[in-house]
Parts: structure tokens; sequence; C-alpha cells
């Protein structure tokens, strides 16, 4: 089966970097999609990884390990919106159209 | 760019009764998707349509959803009767049609069955 695991909650403080977790256990391996949702809206797309390696986007860094099963996100300079829900999701070894998602990690950013 | 958009925001319905929820998908956008995410469990997978065929409805929990897509345009999502095990927020997602492509999402419909 596949599994995807992330911390539940972490906090961090305003101007800091805070690096979040995402283990993941799949048959095949297609890929690794990270997603923010703040509280009521809509999750938006923040990263697409499927080779091994860091990409870096602005103040958010996606790395991806294949070999580990392993995943974070890095966000620096954090500020306040970025207090949200960051969710990982893999696409299924049998329909890479649906995705497989871990339960979230809610992100707190105190002042 | 119209995002995509889902009413109602907020159902709340009794036992037994039957709901329907509608999605508007990105316009020219081929690949639709219905996902639901209960309280305290991850988001999950109920089906996938392109244009107006079902590609994968493994995910739907059972044979009181019924999902549409008329036209290859929007697509409602149909629950009857509800049970309260339906509760939940349910998100639509679409695509233009590339693998590997990220998901835009609707800001989902909370739905509550007494």
């Amino acid at each position: 089966g596949q599994n995807i695991d992330q911390p539940t909650e972490m906090t961090a403080t305003e101007g800091a970097i805070v690096q979040i977790n995402c283990t993941y256990q799949t048959s095949g391996f297609n890929g690794l999609f990270w997603y923010q949702q703040h509280a009521g809206e809509a999750p938006t797309f923040l990263s697409y990884n499927v080779l091994d390696g860091l990409e870096e986007k602005g103040r958010f860094s996606s790395f991806l390990s294949r070999s580990k099963g392993y995943s974070y996100l890095l966000l620096k300079e954090l500020q306040m919106k970025d207090s949200a829900s960051y969710l990982c999701a893999v696409p299924n070894a049998g329909n890479n159209r649906k995705l497989i998602w871990g339960l979230g990690t809610s992100l707190a950013v105190n002042p | 760019e119209a995002g995509v958009t889902q009413f109602p925001s907020h159902s709340v319905i009794e036992k037994g009764q039957t709901v329907t929820l509608r999605c508007d998908p990105i316009s020219g956008h081929d690949n639709l998707y219905w996902y639901r995410r209960v309280m305290g469990k991850e988001i999950k997978f109920l089906l996938h349509f392109v244009k107006e065929s079902k590609q994968d409805e493994s995910g739907m929990p059972n044979n009181r959803f019924l999902a549409e897509r008329t036209g290859g345009t929007y697509s409602t999502l149909k629950v009857q009767p509800a049970e309260l095990e339906d509760s939940g927020v349910y998100f639509c997602a679409s695509s233009p049609g590339v693998f590997g492509e990220k998901l835009f999402f609707g800001s989902g419909t909370q739905l509550s069955v007494l």
C-alpha cells in the first residue's frame, strides 16, 4: 500500500526558517507534491519534485530523496501569512492521476 | 482567469435527505477531480473525470454517491440519502491534462449531516 507521514503541528517565529518533513511509502514513484492550505480556503500548489535534489522557488524550497522515501519543504524568512497547513501528496502507483495525501502539517508562525 | 468554484460553500442537512454539490472547473480544463476530507483524516480521492467521462471512480464510498459532468463542463456530486458519516469537506479540483501538473482546487463545500 501507500502511506505518507508528516508531523501534525509545528511552530516557528517570524523571520526564521522551518523545515517540514514528509516520508512516504509507495510501490511505484511518480513524483511528490506539496500544497499549502489556509484555513477555510482551497489548497494551492507549491511544488512538484520527481528527481532527487533541492528545487528553490523564492522563499520556499522542496527537497526529494527517492532512495530514502523522504521529502521536505523549507520555508525561509517566515511571515505571518505562512501560517497554514502544508500537505504532502504522491500519485497512486496504480493510477497516477489519483493523489494520496498526508494528514498535513499545521504551521503556526508567531511574531 | 476565474478559478474553480464550488457551490454551496456550506450545507447542513438531516440524515436521509439529498444534497447536490456543484463544481465549475477552470474553463478549458479537461480533468476534473472530486476529493473529500473527513475531520481528522487525510484528503481522499473520490473520482476523476476527463471531459464528460468517468476515468476512475474507485474512491466513491458507495452507491449513495453519484457524480456527473454534463457536457464536460461543470460537475455535480449528489449524495442520496445522506448519512452521518458523509459529513466532511468536499473539494473539487481541475487541471488541463498533463500528468505531473498542479491541480487547481476550489474552496470546498463543508457538508454537515445531522
